[in-house]
């Protein structure tokens, strides 16, 4: 079975701080996604990668930057957390093609 | 058009009842698409793909219209279970990435 972890459920952080969110897959998985989800938004890509060392945008990237150091970890980082960034964030990972299997989501607060 | 587009509901049916949901996508060239089901302060999970011949999964049954670009899934026999969001998924009009619908809430009472 996929197992796709986030490094937190729920998070709470501050206006102005570099905020890390954490996405691990054990499936060797070429792609790898960062979504958030908000209600009446339905879920919305920021970025994705295809390999390692590689990313794309998504929709909403604004705000928002990625790191693929390695095939089966991809980070999201909140460069200066903002209010509007308070949301559920999900990763998922997935070979091309095929459907996407998300991790539990991170529920993040910016205070 | 939107890429991925949804009625969002919400589909209010007794249990018994036999329910559809309909999903439009703009990129013709999109070879893959699926149902996922999330359930409230949930993740995502895949319910099903969706194939060119149209298939069934017990209760569940997936189809695809590439004349009229949408996909469908009906659900028969609903259960209070079923009760969810169903998110269909295409491929954005790059082809780039998948991209979901802003899904259907159903709700099945007794």
């Amino acid at each position: 079975d996929v197992k796709v972890t986030q490094s937190s459920r729920y998070l709470v952080k501050r206006t102005g701080e570099k905020v890390f969110l954490e996405c691990v897959q054990d499936m060797d998985h070429e792609n790898m996604f960062w979504y958030r989800q908000d209600p009446g938004l339905g879920l919305r890509l920021i970025y994705f990668s295809y390999d390692v060392k590689m990313k794309e945008k998504g929709d909403i990237p604004e705000g928002y930057s990625v790191s693929r150091e390695k095939k089966e970890r991809f980070s999201l980082i909140l460069e200066s957390a903002s209010t509007n960034q308070t949301s559920m964030y999900l990763c998922a990972s997935s070979v091309q093609g095929q459907p996407q299997h998300f991790g539990d989501g991170t529920r993040l607060s910016i205070l | 058009r939107k890429e991925v587009e949804q009625d969002p509901g919400p589909f209010n049916v007794p249990e018994g009842a036999t329910v559809a949901f309909n999903c439009t996508y703009s990129n013709s060239a999109s070879q893959s698409f699926f149902w996922y089901r999330q359930d409230c302060r949930k993740e995502p999970k895949l319910l099903m793909s969706v194939y060119s011949s149209g298939n069934e999964d017990g209760r569940f049954t997936a189809q695809l219209n590439r004349a009229s670009q949408y996909i469908s899934l009906l659900i028969r026999d609903s259960k209070l279970s079923d009760s969810a969001t169903y998110l269909c998924v295409g491929l954005n009009q790059a082809g780039t990435a998948l991209i979901f619908g802003k899904g259907t809430t159903l709700s099945v009472s007794s």
